[in-house]
């Protein structure tokens, strides 16, 4: 299994432009969630999902959208992208009934 | 105030030193508590779940305090290895979203 992916693994963007952020898990875990992590900050919840069709906001999601159309993908749009936005982000899945998360190896954004 | 804190660290300590972090968490009616490690540009992995009643993995033990809602993570016999930041999670109850917080992290450096 190749666990959970996350592409790109770098990138940067200019203020105002959108992307992105593709996830994908093969472990066939219902839920699945975005984190992102700043300096003093933590990891903290932008979306979830608890199963296709089913999304829903978490702690700080404001300037993006999710969809989850299958399983095993969900990906993360950046409408216009903001310099707040500079983060590295990071995708999990998990099975349902169960805690321990999978987390895939992260996106680090710059936007200038 | 946060779900989660931690005292950031550093901690730098010598090989075969024992060393405890601590946590403490907001919400008393949180259910679930975890330690995960990351190392440096990786992403977070679980390394063990905190049970009521305290709990042994080799090296590492976790201890929960409802009452003061307080966690600890204690590693005995420290290895160049385990430097690594540790995240202290909590995950809030049912009626509350089912989500998990995370601490910003303690960071630990094992010196040879």
């Amino acid at each position: 299994n190749a666990g959970v992916t996350q592409t790109p693994k770098f990138q940067v963007l200019k203020t105002g432009q959108s992307m992105t952020l593709q996830c994908a898990q093969d472990m066939n875990h219902e839920y699945m969630s975005w984190y992102r992590q700043d300096p003093g900050m933590g990891l903290r919840l932008i979306h979830y999902s608890v199963g296709a069709g089913i999304t829903d906001q978490g702690e700080v999601p404001n300037g993006y959208n999710v969809s989850r159309s299958t399983t095993e993908d969900f990906p993360l749009r950046l409408l216009s992208a903001a310099p707040s936005q500079t983060s590295v982000y990071f995708c999990a899945s998990r099975r349902g009934g169960e805690n321990e998360q999978f987390f895939g190896p992260g996106t680090r954004l710059t936007v200038l | 105030r946060k779900e989660v804190e931690q005292d950031p660290g550093p901690f730098n300590v010598p090989e075969g030193a024992t060393v405890a972090f601590n946590c403490t968490y907001s919400n008393s009616a949180s259910q679930s508590f975890f330690w995960y490690r990351q190392d440096c540009r990786k992403e977070p992995k679980l390394l063990m779940s905190v049970y009521s009643s305290g709990n042994e993995d080799g090296r590492f033990t976790a201890q929960l305090n409802r009452a003061s809602q307080y966690i600890s993570l204690l590693i005995r016999d420290s290895k160049l290895s385990d430097s690594a930041t540790y995240l202290c999670v909590v995950k809030s109850p049912p009626n509350t979203g089912n989500q998990f917080y995370f601490g910003t992290g303690t960071s630990l450096t094992v010196i040879p």
